[in-house]
């Protein structure tokens, strides 16, 4: 175990589904991240938050809504996806912009 | 925009050779970079991180090496063991937003 915990690791849904992925992390970091990971593809970027607040957003649709209730956990709500939208979504955390990122287990999505 | 590519998407090497795994970067400026492992069913996890004030850093059985003036990055992995089995990414730090931005990974294999 990292000190990042995502759940669930898998996920199966439709696409007019409505679900949540969580992650928490208890190691004092103050910044929080949600990676999208696909075949081929490098790690892209989705969210930013410093401090429980939400300083990054590159341009991802609105089906996809981070929340950040405080500094040690994270969740990504989901709604009305599409098939392009399976991947692999991880979730990490920093001491800051300029420290190494921890990076939990990740979600396997699956959009059906 | 950010590039970051690796130069073989796959390695194999031999049980107790060691492993060279290569990295270029297109942004001059970035100063902070981290190779991580992600084995399969994992998250990337930490190897090893370098700043630009540095041409060389050492770890356990890990090397990275910068070289800003072709902005290469290089991991080399002496005597590779079946368990270095794994896709290796390097990641920059660079701008604007103060990102790390991700290669695509080097799958390596090792060969018992």
């Amino acid at each position: 175990e990292t000190g990042v915990t995502q759940t669930p690791r898998h996920l199966v849904m439709g696409m007019t589904n409505k679900k949540s992925l969580k992650c928490e992390q208890h190691l004092g970091h103050n910044a929080m991240y949600w990676y999208k990971q696909s075949a081929k593809k490098p790690l892209e970027l989705m969210f930013v938050y410093n401090f429980k607040e939400q300083t990054e957003n590159n341009s991802v649709p609105s089906r996809f809504s981070p929340e950040c209730p405080n500094s040690s956990h994270l969740f990504l709500h989901l709604h009305t996806l599409q098939p392009e939208d399976s991947a692999l979504y991880l979730c990490a955390s920093s001491q800051g912009e300029w420290y190494g990122y921890t990076f939990g287990s990740g979600t396997r999505l699956t959009v059906v | 925009g950010e590039s970051v590519g690796l130069h073989l998407p796959t390695l194999s090497v031999q049980e107790g050779d060691n492993s060279i795994i290569n990295c270029a970067y297109s942004n001059s400026a970035s100063d902070y970079f981290i190779w991580y492992k992600q084995e399969s069913g994992k998250g990337p996890q930490f190897i090893i991180d370098i700043r630009s004030n540095m041409d060389k850093r050492q770890g356990q059985r890990v090397t990275v090496l910068l070289n800003k003036t072709v902005k290469h990055l290089s991991l080399q992995i002496a005597a590779t063991q079946p368990g270095d089995s794994a896709v290796y990414f390097c990641a920059e730090m660079g701008f604007p937003g103060n990102q790390f931005y991700f290669g695509t990974g080097t799958s390596l294999t090792v060969i018992p």
